[in-house]
């Protein structure tokens, strides 16, 4: 059973504040891991990949991969109101012949 | 314009209707894939294409008819338009199928009353 599983929130942090995000799997063969952004109306946007054990930072965004408790998170630092948006994890999925499973997305909200 | 485009962004048809979502990319891409996006479901594959000619079945392909006689283009159509279909369809591309994520297209919002 493929699964990639969020917290669908919402969850509210004030400005400034470090958001937490968080995802997990269930196909230990999965090799590439993303994260995307939506806006409300909008389409995903691909905001950080990670393909190895450790943290990757990118500007605010740091992305966190732990294979081995098949556990992806997603930090933001100084969270903004224009972080408010769901995040979605996106998980290439060896059963499915690699194409990218999603999970339902956890909704984020800054509050000012 | 460069980049993955879709048409129309908003569509209302009627159950039992033939509709085509077009779908057209510039980046030369091999793969394309199209996604429908619903409340609770979250993105769902439809089909996905490896190349020209070449296309396969996603998680949801039921009522659904792709193509691909070029590259660039990758139009889904719904053969007899029902209720369940009202959803975000998202066509995406990619270099590969899943080494370096998909980019998505604004999306077609579609209405079957």
């Amino acid at each position: 059973q493929k699964e990639v599983e969020q917290n669908s929130g919402p969850l509210s942090v004030p400005e400034g504040a470090i958001a937490s995000l968080n995802c997990t799997y269930s196909d230990r063969g999965s090799q590439s891991f993303f994260w995307y952004r939506q806006y409300s109306g909008k389409s995903p946007e691909l905001i950080m990949s990670i393909y190895s054990n450790g943290d990757k930072e990118d500007g605010r965004f740091t992305a966190q991969l732990n294979k081995a408790s098949q556990y992806v998170s997603l930090l933001i630092r100084d969270s903004q109101p224009s972080d408010s948006a769901t995040y979605l994890c996106a998980v290439n999925w060896r059963g499915s012949q690699g194409n990218l499973i999603f999970g339902k997305g956890t909704k984020l909200s800054v509050k000012p | 314009d460069a980049g993955i485009t879709q048409s129309p962004r908003y569509k209302i048809t009627e159950t039992g209707r033939q509709v085509t979502l077009m779908c057209h990319q510039t980046w030369s891409h091999s793969y394309m894939f199209w996604y429908r996006q619903d409340l609770g479901h979250g993105l769902r594959l439809i089909y996905y294409s490896a190349a020209a000619d070449i296309t396969d079945k996603g998680e949801v392909p039921d009522g659904y008819v792709v193509s691909r006689s070029k590259t660039e283009n990758f139009p889904l159509t719904l053969e007899s338009a029902t209720r369940s279909q009202t959803s975000v369809y998202f066509c995406a591309s990619s270099e590969s199928r899943g080494d370096y994520g998909y980019t998505f297209g604004s999306g077609t919002r579609l209405t079957v009353v």
